[in-house]
């Protein structure tokens, strides 16, 4: 069954440093997102992307995050200068169209 | 702004029982509403998805139910197993038209042997 992978599973930083995280989306889908959650909470959107923009975003998304679609299938979250806060699970996930989203394993990233 | 709720937060039965959890939320004009599993450190496994049209959604012991009108959702987990033990999540969109998934806290659930 396809899946949604991430890579790389956990991720150690410095304050300050430069981090990408990278998910493969299901082949066939169109819509792409990010969430986080940080340690006991709940759940949090990041942006979604579709058709190679994005479509929308929250207020946690400021100017130190990015996303890109590189090639076919690789879908990627930038974090420009890590901070502490920053600390969380980052999950991808993926939909055909706006219905069922599938889950990657998740990225779990330590800000030192 | 869309607000999901989950009652109890933490919940445990013993081998056999079935039980419900809750989900409420604030806007209803929601298209559709979708439960997640997560175990601990893991990421988040779709369980059921519920389209507006529907009131209810069947995959073997589970089953969902949303009532928009009261902006509530419930999944039922029948004849519960050690295995169910996870955190069981709720989502819905934060506002009509939009994919973007607003999540509640969880339900923690253990089924002892």
């Amino acid at each position: 069954e396809p899946e949604v992978t991430q890579t790389p599973s956990h991720q150690v930083t410095q304050m300050g440093q430069e981090v990408i995280l990278r998910c493969v989306p299901i082949s066939n889908h169109l819509y792409f997102y990010w969430y986080r959650q940080i340690l006991g909470q709940k759940v949090e959107f990041l942006v979604s992307f579709y058709n190679n923009e994005i479509s929308e975003k929250s207020e946690i998304f400021d100017d130190q995050f990015s996303v890109e679609r590189p090639d076919g299938s690789n879908f990627t979250l930038k974090i420009r200068s890590t901070k502490l806060e920053d600390s969380a699970m980052y999950f991808c996930a993926s939909s055909v169209v706006s219905d069922t989203q599938y889950f990657g394993p998740g990225t779990r990233l330590t800000v030192l | 702004k869309q607000e999901v709720t989950q009652i109890p937060a933490a919940l445990s039965v013993p081998e056999g029982e079935n039980l419900v959890l809750n989900c409420s939320f604030t806007d209803s004009a929601i298209y559709n509403l979708q439960w997640f599993r997560q175990d601990p450190g893991k990421g988040l496994t779709s369980l059921l998805l519920i389209q507006s049209s529907q009131r209810e959604q069947t995959s073997g012991r589970l089953n969902a139910s949303l009532d928009k009108s009261s902006g509530r959702s419930t999944l039922y987990i029948a004849a519960s197993q050690p295995g169910d033990s996870a955190t069981y999540l709720c989502a819905a969109p934060i506002s009509s038209g939009y994919s973007t998934l607003t999540f509640g806290k969880g339900t923690m659930l253990l089924v002892s042997p």
